[in-house]
């Protein structure tokens, strides 16, 4: 059965990169699919950061393209975000997801989610 | 962006009884090339990460109880809770993987009555 789980700081300050790491585990994360990264706030929702293939191949938000960084550890079976000069309003859940289907998002076809890690709540604070 | 819109956002429903969740879509996510539609349907309980309960609109996920069912095309779209337990309290959200950015539905609250 395939697991995920997200780790890293729980409390960021302003103006810092806030960085995360999702552990899979139950499948080799060179697998075909691609992985994700979600998160959500009272204010914004649900909000899909990007995702990424073991190859490398990125897609990102457009609104946080920017900011934001992904990559793969195919020996460590993990994938991490990076988001630069964060703020109050990057205060959420971050998850990250599997992502089902045969969807290649670069191509601009894309999959739904499963499973989900549990998340982990990122505070911007100083 | 690709707005989901879903409607109500919380609806009390009596256990037993049916619970209808709509989504719209502001622009169709049928997929011409293979007559799918690319929407999926999530259910969040109270301190827990998103589950997926359907995709193509109206494919069950494996596990998923049969009382839940997905139907619609092009931008309207409807999960129907047939008859509703204890257990189903929760948000559900539609999304649709049409095009990018993916984007989520606000999310429907489904009570007991």
């Amino acid at each position: 059965q395939v697991h995920l789980q997200e780790s890293g700081p729980g409390l960021v300050k302003p103006s810092a990169t806030l960085s995360l790491t999702c552990a899979v585990s139950g499948v080799s994360i060179s697998s075909s699919n691609w992985w994700t990264w979600i998160r959500q706030s009272p204010e914004k929702g649900l909000e899909w950061i990007g995702d990424i293939h073991h190859s490398g191949a990125t897609n990102y938000n457009p609104s946080l393209k920017s900011r934001v960084t992904m990559s793969v550890d195919k020996a460590k079976n993990t994938f991490s975000l990076r988001l630069t000069s964060v703020t109050a309003a990057d205060t959420a859940a971050y998850y990250c997801a599997r992502e089902g289907g045969n969807g290649i998002p670069v191509s601009g076809v894309g999959n739904w989610f499963d499973p989900w890690g549990p998340g982990t709540l990122v505070t911007v604070s100083s | 962006d690709i707005v989901m819109t879903q409607s109500p956002d919380s609806l009390a429903v009596s256990l037993g009884e049916r619970a209808t969740i709509n989504c719209k879509s502001s622009q169709s996510v049928l997929y011409s090339s293979n007559n799918k539609n690319f929407l999926a349907w999530y259910q969040q309980k109270p301190g827990q990460s998103p589950k997926l309960l359907i995709y193509w609109a109206s494919i069950r996920e494996s596990g998923v109880p049969d009382r839940f069912s997905g139907s619609g095309s092009g931008t309207d779209f409807t999960l129907t809770i047939s008859r509703l337990q204890a257990e189903d309290v929760a948000v559900y959200y539609c999304q649709q993987f049409y095009s990018t950015p993916w984007t989520f539905g606000q999310g429907t609250k489904v009570e007991i009555k």
